[in-house]
């Protein structure tokens, strides 16, 4: 079946410092791929998606490459903020079967002043 | 106002009641989605749901029914509730468009269930 393995946190990191969340997936069909992100006492919202190989989705400075030959779709950010503190979930939705999104743990940030 | 709307927001019962949890939603999408949230466990899916007249198992339902009241009401319920069904549930919709659904899921502010 589909899966998703996400790097484990918790992640601390200092304001203005680089940040890496690996992603890796396995998926029985040619699959999409999201980062969502949820902050304290929210719903997930979507932070950036790709949907074909190679292709890079891109929000709030935060950017993520679907490669494909490594199964993979890490989350980056060059200078993460206060406000970037938050659960980040990768996940994977294989059409046409439309009906599953599968998610990974998700990651929890803190960026500390 | 929020697009997809969970009520209520927060409850505690007791091992053995009947607890429903309701999700409405003003974006117009036909699909919509119950998740339940555990820590470190991610989002898994109990029902799904893509018409009204559509009602799709997740991969854990056993405990849990829905009902499909109209396009915009989905609702989710425990006939008996448990303690391991302790957890924050969460509301999803998504559009399959003219081009077909590119996948994004829309939540709802989540409910979370305490079972005493």
């Amino acid at each position: 079946g589909d899966s998703v393995t996400q790097m484990e946190g918790p992640v601390t990191l200092s304001e203005e410092a680089f940040l890496t969340i690996n992603c890796t997936y396995t998926a029985t069909g040619y699959p999409s791929l999201f980062w969502y992100v949820q902050y304290p006492g929210e719903g997930l919202q979507l932070l950036l998606k790709a949907t074909k190989a190679d292709d890079k989705g891109s929000n709030k400075g935060f950017e993520a490459t679907y490669r494909k030959e490594t199964t993979s779709f890490h989350l980056e950010k060059g200078s993460v903020q206060v406000s970037d503190s938050a659960v980040y979930f990768c996940a994977l939705r294989v059409l046409p079967n439309a009906g599953k999104s599968t998610f990974g743990d998700g990651t929890t940030l803190t960026v500390k002043p | 106002d929020a697009d997809v709307t969970q009520t209520p927001r927060n409850r505690i019962t007791k091992t053995g009641k009947r607890i429903m949890l309701e999700c409405s939603q003003t974006k117009g999408h036909d699909r919509m989605y119950w998740y339940r949230q555990d820590p470190g466990l991610g989002l898994r899916l109990i029902y799904y749901s893509f018409d009204v007249k559509d009602i799709n198992k997740g991969e854990i339902s056993d405990g849990y029914s829905v009902s499909r009241q109209a396009q915009a009401k989905f609702s989710l319920s425990l006939e008996s509730a448990i303690p391991n069904q302790t957890a924050l549930y969460f509301c999803a919709t998504s559009d399959p468009g003219l081009a077909g659904d590119t996948g994004e899921l829309f939540f709802g502010e989540g409910s979370r269930l305490t079972v005493l």
